[in-house]
């Protein structure tokens, strides 16, 4: 156990719709993380928050959006789901932004599918 | 643009027969090269942190190593439950706007049979 939660395990909606995934980090962390995982493109970060603000963006849709809030959990909005946002969405966190050690930990995920 | 590149894609292993896993990787700066295990529908789940080239760690039967072009991950008298994907990741150190991100290698799929 990472100690990162996620929630909900799974998810299954249509498409059009729009979810919310959402993650704790481990006690003390600072950062957050979020990563896609297909089968095709295997994990791929989409944005990075610390201490409630955002970071770093990578290649994350125009249709998704994150917020780390005063709480240190992390939301993740999917919205307009199409079939091909089918996927595991992980959470990952470390301690701090900049230290050397910076070791990312991950949740267990979330499975989304999109029919 | 960091690139890795894991091989090979899946390794079959006996029980007890010794195997080493290879990531190749391009980046600008390294500050960390990561190893994960990962089991089917789990979250990864961190092994080790390589810094600089000649820089060795070991865990149980796993030990992974680290050139300026290369990781390799060795796998002493596998045993079946060491069965996963290992992935490795690198974490760029120059300046920018991604300083914190993993980069992925599609990982390598290892199977130990008893």
């Amino acid at each position: 156990d990472s100690g990162v939660t996620q929630t909900p395990k799974h998810l299954i909606t249509a498409t059009g719709q729009r979810v919310t995934l959402r993650c704790s980090p481990r006690s003390g962390d600072l950062s957050v993380y979020w990563y896609q995982q297909s089968l095709d493109q295997g994990l791929q970060f989409l944005i990075q928050y610390y201490n409630g603000e955002e970071r770093a963006k990578g290649n994350i849709l125009e249709r998704f959006s994150a917020q780390q809030f005063p709480d240190l959990h992390s939301e993740l909005n999917l919205s307009s789901l199409e079939l091909g946002d089918s996927a595991l969405y992980f959470c990952a966190s470390s301690v701090t932004f900049s230290a050397s050690t910076d070791t990312q930990y991950f949740g267990p995920g979330t499975r989304l599918t999109v029919l | 643009e960091d690139q890795v590149t894991q091989s090979p894609e899946a390794l079959r292993l006996q029980e007890g027969e010794s195997s080493s896993l290879n990531c190749s990787y391009t980046v600008s700066g390294l500050r960390g090269l990561f190893w994960y295990r990962q089991d089917p529908g789990k979250g990864p789940e961190f092994l080790f942190t390589l810094y600089s080239a000649g820089e060795e760690k070991e865990k149980e039967r796993l030990k992974a190593t680290l050139t300026k072009k290369e990781s390799f991950l060795h796998i002493t008298a596998p045993k079946p439950e060491d069965s996963a994907t290992y992935l490795c990741a690198v974490q760029a150190g120059a300046g920018g706007t991604s300083y914190g991100k993993l980069t992925f290698g599609q990982g390598t799929i290892l199977t130990v049979h008893p």
